[in-house]
């Protein structure tokens, strides 16, 4: 399985601050990238797609950048909800089939 | 729609024990995933069904791991005999591709996830 990275954190940050997330993929035919948030004992829910141009969900910004590898996501006026782990995700050719390979999420903490 | 169902939420088991997790997808979605997850590895993808045919089960740890997917609407993962080092949540995903396996875009549905104890 092809390996996807992310710095475990924590993030910790105060309401209102901007933080900004990194993963590095190592598998230069990877198609399709994601970043799906997951809050404590539960299950991972899908945040956003990461299109080539970056893309932009209100206070989410998502941004690829293939000749390095690595997706970003950047977080602006953080709020309390926010607080979760992030994971980052990538769809590479396996044998034929796009599969969805996770890191193994960073971390994050809002506090008031 | 009432989202990917699994069950147990929970299993308290002895090691040695046969256990079988269940998950009901989502109906109309044609690809199931199986996951693992431990804080020491993260979520691991233990194997895939397209059309209820297992794809790629590279990802299960060892014999004692099986999967089923008898139809569109049931898939079981069972440990024969269970060991400590099984204790992980389990997640079932299901997603939706006009041709199983080649989508790009598509997103995943997880379940609830199953939460295993093996003492």
């Amino acid at each position: 399985r092809k390996e996807v990275e992310q710095d475990p954190g924590p993030f910790n940050v105060p309401e209102g601050a901007t933080v900004a997330f990194n993963c590095t993929y190592s598998n230069s035919a990877s198609q399709s990238f994601f970043w799906y948030r997951q809050d404590c004992r539960k299950e991972p829910k899908l945040l956003m797609s990461v299109y080539s141009s970056g893309n932009e969900d209100g206070r989410f910004t998502a941004q690829l950048n293939r000749a390095s590898q690595y997706i970003s996501l950047l977080i602006r006026d953080s709020k309390l909800s926010d607080s979760a782990t992030y994971l980052c995700v990538v769809k590479g050719p396996e044998g034929g089939s796009y599969i969805p390979t996770f890191g193994r999420g960073t971390s994050l903490i809002v506090h008031p | 729609d009432a989202g990917v169902i699994q069950s147990p939420r929970h299993e308290v088991t002895e090691m040695g024990q046969e256990v079988t997790l269940r998950c009901k997808p989502i109906s109309g979605h044609n690809s199931l995933f199986w996951y693992r997850q431990t804080m020491m590895r993260g979520l691991e993808l233990l194997i895939y069904f397209n059309n209820n045919v297992p794809i790629d089960d590279s990802g299960m740890p060892e014999d004692r791991f099986s999967a089923k997917m008898p139809n569109a609407s049931f898939s079981t993962l069972k440990i024969q005999p269970s060991e400590p080092r099984d204790s992980a949540v389990y997640f079932c995903a299901s997603s939706y591709a006009h041709v199983p396996g080649q989508g790009r875009r598509e997103k995943l549905f997880f379940g609830s996830g199953t939460q295993l104890s093996v003492l």
